[in-house]
């Protein structure tokens, strides 16, 4: 089946550690997308990426990184930087331009 | 910058009832898309509706348009127990910028 994966789904690190958030594809999109939701709210986009070797930063991009390799994989690492990381990281993709994002089912991550 | 705004935040209704969440935008729009999210999980895309069209239909759902007044509904008819869910609009900014930007979102609950 096509889709998208996101591992693990559970994630606990201690502070001051960088963590990396894994994100495959096989559906061939072109476009992904990492966002992070914090209870009770809605999405922020972390950063985009609309084609390999190409990313950019979106609304809150600050003590996180991405790379984009590959087309298949859009890892995002947060970093000792970023100040509160405890969240849900949803990662997306998007075939077309313009149409509807593929979402994977999530990554929590718990910082203590 | 968060795109759209959702009213209600939260929204209880017995099964059989219909369901209205609006979603108000800032600026000019390429499409606007509604999503769903069961607890823990990612986003489900419902419907997108494209700048030019002012209504879309999707079995129970349907989806209104004004880009004048910057805002656009979701009407859930018949609900169901299983339509408990958050729904979020998102908005596609007019060009081919890639990003899509999501509202607070409106929490459904619908009691059997």
């Amino acid at each position: 089946d096509g889709g998208i994966t996101q591992s693990p789904k559970y994630l606990f690190r201690k502070e001051g550690q960088n963590v990396t958030l894994s994100c495959e594809q096989n559906l061939n999109h072109d476009a992904m997308y990492w966002y992070r939701q914090d209870p009770g709210q809605g999405l922020r986009l972390i950063y985009y990426s609309q084609i390999v070797n190409d990313f950019q930063k979106g609304d809150i991009a600050e003590g996180y990184s991405v790379s984009r390799e590959k087309k298949e994989s859009f890892p995002l690492t947060v970093t000792s930087a970023q100040k509160n990381p405890t969240a849900f990281y949803l990662c997306a993709s998007m075939g077309l331009p313009n149409s509807p994002l593929h979402f994977g089912n999530g990554t929590r991550l718990t910082v203590t | 910058s968060q795109q759209g705004e959702e009213d209600p935040q939260a929204l209880s209704i017995q099964e059989g009832e219909n369901a209205t969440m609006n979603c108000s935008y800032k600026t000019s729009i390429n499409n606007l898309q509604w999503y769903r999210q069961n607890s823990g999980r990612g986003l489900v895309h419902l419907i997108l509706i494209r700048s030019n069209e002012r209504e879309k239909h999707s079995g129970r759902l349907r989806v209104t348009l004004d880009t004048s007044k910057k805002s656009s509904s979701l009407l859930i008819t018949a609900s169901r127990a299983a339509d408990t869910a958050s729904y979020f609009c998102a908005t596609g900014a007019s060009g081919n910028t890639g990003k899509l930007i999501f509202g607070q979102g409106t929490t459904l609950q619908v009691k059997p």
